[in-house]
């Protein structure tokens, strides 16, 4: 079975501009969470889907959405770019069936704002 | 969100047993307690996880005190391959999956 894949897995931005990060959770996983991952923060919750709806939301500006599709992938954006963003953004996928599923991780994507 | 303790940072020694220390004194009823593991430039990789009562698993066993408000992660032989930085996670969000990682325990695992 295939796993988590993250897409792209490193990027290069600068200030000012937006991103589109890409996750594909392991087959019939109908849930996905993001987390930001920095040298100072560690790992913060970012988001939580489950079959297209945001099921819980972490402390983060607005500048950083998400969105979830049918099919179970996951995207997440976030606009208007600040040096603080660079960070590896890591996606996790689960069966959504509650507090003691197993979360899968991917590889995460690596930004770095410029 | 329920709070976990753990040191640092601890050292050990190749094919020797680890014990890795939690404190959760705040830990309620419905909260499982997570195991969770990051090796270097990898993203987390799940450990083992419990409610109650002790579990074991191919990777490492989970000793849960009998009060719930502290655990041990024990890995029996550790090798190279398990330095990592190790976090103890609680989920007790109804109906979510979201987990809190603190700041975790960097395993070291000498030769």
């Amino acid at each position: 079975k295939a796993g988590v894949t993250q897409t792209p897995r490193y990027l290069i931005k600068t200030r000012g501009q937006q991103v589109t990060l890409s996750c594909s959770p392991i087959s019939g996983h109908r849930s996905v969470s993001w987390y930001q991952q920095t040298p100072g923060q560690g790992l913060q919750f970012l988001f939580e889907y489950f079959s297209e709806t945001q099921r819980n939301k972490g402390n983060f500006p607005g500048r950083f959405s998400g969105r979830q599709f049918s099919n179970s992938r996951s995207e997440m954006n976030v606009s208007t770019l600040e040096l603080g963003d660079s960070a590896l953004y890591l996606c996790a996928s689960g069966r959504g069936q509650g507090i003691s599923e197993t979360q899968y991780f991917g590889p995460g994507t690596r930004l770095l704002v410029l | 969100d329920a709070k976990t303790t753990q040191p640092n940072s601890m050292e050990s020694n190749e094919e020797e047993p680890v014990h890795l220390p939690c404190n959760h004194s705040t830990i309620s009823g419905t909260d499982y307690i997570h195991w969770y593991r990051q090796l270097p430039s990898q993203g987390p990789e799940y450990v083992i996880h419990g409610l109650t009562s002790n579990v074991n698993n191919r990777m490492a066993s989970l000793a849960i005190a009998e009060d719930r408000k502290s655990s041990t992660l024990i890995l029996h032989r550790a090798t190279l391959r398990d330095a990592a930085v190790y976090y103890c996670i609680l989920s007790g969000q109804g109906g979510s999956e979201k987990l809190v990682f603190g700041k975790g325990t960097k395993l070291t695992v000498n030769p």
